[in-house]
């Protein structure tokens, strides 16, 4: 398996609250990407970035803001969670545009 | 990048060969055909891609049309754990940030 760590693995926050999410790697891939997934929508894309400090938005990145301040490192913050966000989110590798993408196993966010 | 359509489901019996169809009628000359699986809860997985020649690796074969309007994914001799929504995504190689824009997939249920 890629080494691909998506943390925490699941959590319940309030309504109103910021929170972030890490998406790690250990294979010094420059391509990063977080996916949300939600019943009837399939996987859409937030933000992705393609090196370090480069990041752009996705289809869905209202409400999201990432940071890749370094290499092995992206991180999905919600600046005030809401209940729309309630989401499996995703986050992706890939170590040339034109090479295969490798998924982590996921975070499963609960805004309440 | 083009879209795609494919059935929302189909069934398959153990053993037997899934072939599973995709429609790219859109496609453009530099798109490639990716096809991607997702397990239930787990992260979406790599599968196979190609440009226009048929393709086979240790999962799967990949067959274009001629006209590259549609492909078909060939699981040869599936088994039950090879159950999950099949996504196939047309795009550009070197699309900016090497993205994947998911779709609603094939969800495949291999029975005994």
């Amino acid at each position: 398996d890629a080494g691909i760590t998506q943390s925490p693995r699941h959590k319940v926050t309030e309504t109103g609250t910021p929170v972030t999410l890490r998406c790690h790697q250990t294979e010094n891939h420059r391509y990063m990407y977080w996916y949300r997934q939600d019943p009837g929508h399939g996987l859409r894309l937030i933000h992705y970035s393609y090196g370090v400090k480069d990041t752009d938005k996705g289809e869905v990145s209202d409400g999201y803001s990432v940071s890749r301040s370094k290499t092995e490192d992206f991180l999905l913050t919600l600046e005030s969670a809401t209940s729309s966000q309630t989401s499996v989110y995703f986050c992706a590798i890939r170590g040339q545009i034109n090479t295969e993408a490798f998924f982590g196993q996921g975070t499963r966010l609960t805004v309440v | 990048d083009a879209k795609t359509t494919q059935p929302t489901s189909m069934d398959c019996a153990e053993g037997r060969a899934a072939n599973l169809p995709c429609n790219h009628s859109t496609i453009s000359g530099n798109e490639y055909v990716y096809w991607y699986r997702q397990i239930h809860s787990q992260g979406p997985q790599y599968i196979i891609h190609g440009l226009k020649n048929n393709e086979t690796n240790e999962m799967a074969s990949l067959i274009i049309t001629e006209d590259r309007k549609s492909s078909t994914l060939i699981l040869p001799h599936a088994t039950l754990r090879d159950t999950a929504v099949y996504y196939c995504i047309v795009r550009v190689l070197y699309n900016q940030g090497g993205k994947l824009i998911f779709g609603q997939g094939t969800e495949l249920s291999v029975k005994p």
